[in-house]
């Protein structure tokens, strides 16, 4: 059974550019999640998508948005790209949204520099 | 502010001891707890689920969850060097946004 697949797994980029990252769940699960990872701050929620709906929203501006697909494949978007965007992106699959406690499976992440 | 506090270590048991990882959240208002673990350079993975008072075993590794006392927390026996990693906590929240929130994690070094 495949996992969670993210491309690309690495992106450079340059301050005012935007960039979209794409997150294949896991084959029958309608749920995906995405996360920023960083040193300082740990595992920071953006967004989560079930049936093509945003359910939630972490606190980050609104350079970073998301979508899904009826496929529930899911692409995030960051426009006009600052230094402090450079992090791991990380996308998660369940099976439910969060609110029914499934765990999450994660992808390896897309690495995202900016210079 | 719903948040999830763990201690970051690093944490440095021998090899074949019993590794204690603890966690501790915010608000009562939870409702699933997991364990994560993370390898260097990795993305995490899911060890362990809990939901309810108690324990609960899966191999060498016991969650434990206390909801009176917020505190979730994740035993490793006969450690191994293969267990270094970092742990993460997460926890959903049962109103709200019910979204996954995720301690900073701990560092689990075990010494061969």
């Amino acid at each position: 059974k495949a996992g969670v697949t993210q491309t690309p797994r690495y992106l450079i980029k340059t301050r005012g550019q935007q960039v979209t990252l794409s997150c294949s769940p896991i084959s029958g699960h309608r749920s995906v999640s995405w996360y920023q990872q960083t040193p300082g701050q740990g595992l920071q929620f953006l967004f989560e998508y079930f049936s093509e709906t945003q359910r939630n929203k972490g606190n980050f501006p609104g350079r970073f948005s998301g979508r899904q697909f009826s496929n529930s494949r899911s692409e995030m978007n960051v426009s006009t790209l600052e230094l402090g965007d450079s992090a791991l992106y990380l996308c998660a699959s369940s099976p439910a949204p969060s609110k029914e406690g499934y765990g999450y499976t994660f992808g390896s992440g897309t690495r995202l520099t900016v210079v | 502010q719903k948040e999830v506090e763990q201690n970051s270590g690093p944490l440095s048991v021998p090899e074949g001891a019993i590794a204690s990882l603890n966690c501790t959240y915010s608000d009562r208002v939870s409702q699933s707890f997991f364990w994560y673990r993370q390898y260097s350079g990795k993305s995490p993975e899911l060890i362990m689920s809990i939901y309810s008072n108690g324990d609960k075993e899966d191999g060498r590794f016991t969650a434990q969850l206390n909801k009176a006392s917020q505190y979730v927390s994740l035993l490793i026996r006969d450690s191994q060097p293969s267990d270094s990693a970092t742990y993460l906590c997460a926890v959903t929240w049962r109103a709200g946004s019910y979204q996954l929130t995720f301690g900073k994690g701990t560092k689990l070094s075990v010494i061969p």
